[in-house]
């Protein structure tokens, strides 16, 4: 296992397009979370769920912003109608059961034009 | 509402001149503080968990500690390769991480 995987690793878009973000976990942890990341700031949790349910929602996720889990393995984050506030690095992070520690995937980073 | 805050925002030391990182927090619940590095453009690297006041944890030259308001990260005799920016986080009695800013790291040689 080579750890958390994002893709993209860089998405550059239009303001008003949809852009979508994989991530792939590692593969016996059962917690996936992602989180925003802007420049001189720490990660922002936004979304985790514990194999394919979305347990907790920060307010920060507008009605913009949707993440799935399906089957619990992958996850997708979507972001509909960009605005350039979104450009940033969107992290995503797993971990096992009761273990807290995350483990970060590289990120994939948003420049919205 | 649960808050996590790092200190200094940055900090230049020489090589070999050892210092510490403080991160205070407020959070309903301790479940557990974590310490990442981070170096530019990459995620952050999982360092430490600390679950309780009075615990100690060691990694080569770096050394965490955390007490009931706040944690320290020292570093000892750094070398530029240590170079990086420090985080803090814990996780509440809801499963929600909170992360500080970060401490910006400068060794020089």
């Amino acid at each position: 296992d080579t750890g958390v995987s994002q893709d993209p690793r860089h998405k550059i878009t239009k303001r008003g397009q949809n852009v979508t973000f994989r991530c792939d976990p590692i593969s016996e942890h059962n917690r996936l979370y992602w989180y925003r990341q802007t420049l001189g700031q720490g990660p922002e949790f936004l979304t985790y769920f514990q194999n394919e349910a979305q347990l907790e929602k920060s307010r920060l996720l507008s009605d913009r912003f949707s993440a799935e889990r399906p089957k619990g393995s992958f996850s997708t984050l979507e972001i509909q109608r960009t605005e350039q506030g979104d450009s940033a690095m969107y992290l995503c992070a797993s971990s096992q059961g009761l273990v807290y520690e995350q483990y970060f995937g590289p990120g994939t980073r948003l420049t919205v034009t | 509402e649960d808050q996590v805050t790092q200190s200094p925002e940055a900090l230049r030391l020489q090589e070999g001149e050892s210092s510490s990182l403080n991160c205070s927090y407020t959070v309903s619940g301790l479940r557990g503080l974590f310490w990442y590095r981070q170096d530019p453009g990459k995620g952050p690297e999982f360092l430490f968990t600390l679950y309780s006041a009075g615990e100690e944890k060691e990694k080569e030259r770096l050394k965490a500690t955390l007490t009931k308001k706040e944690s320290f990260l020292h570093i000892t005799a750094p070398k530029p390769e240590d170079s990086a920016t420090y985080l803090c986080a814990v996780v509440d009695n809801f499963n929600k991480f909170y992360f500080g800013s970060g401490t910006k790291l400068n060794v020089k040689p």
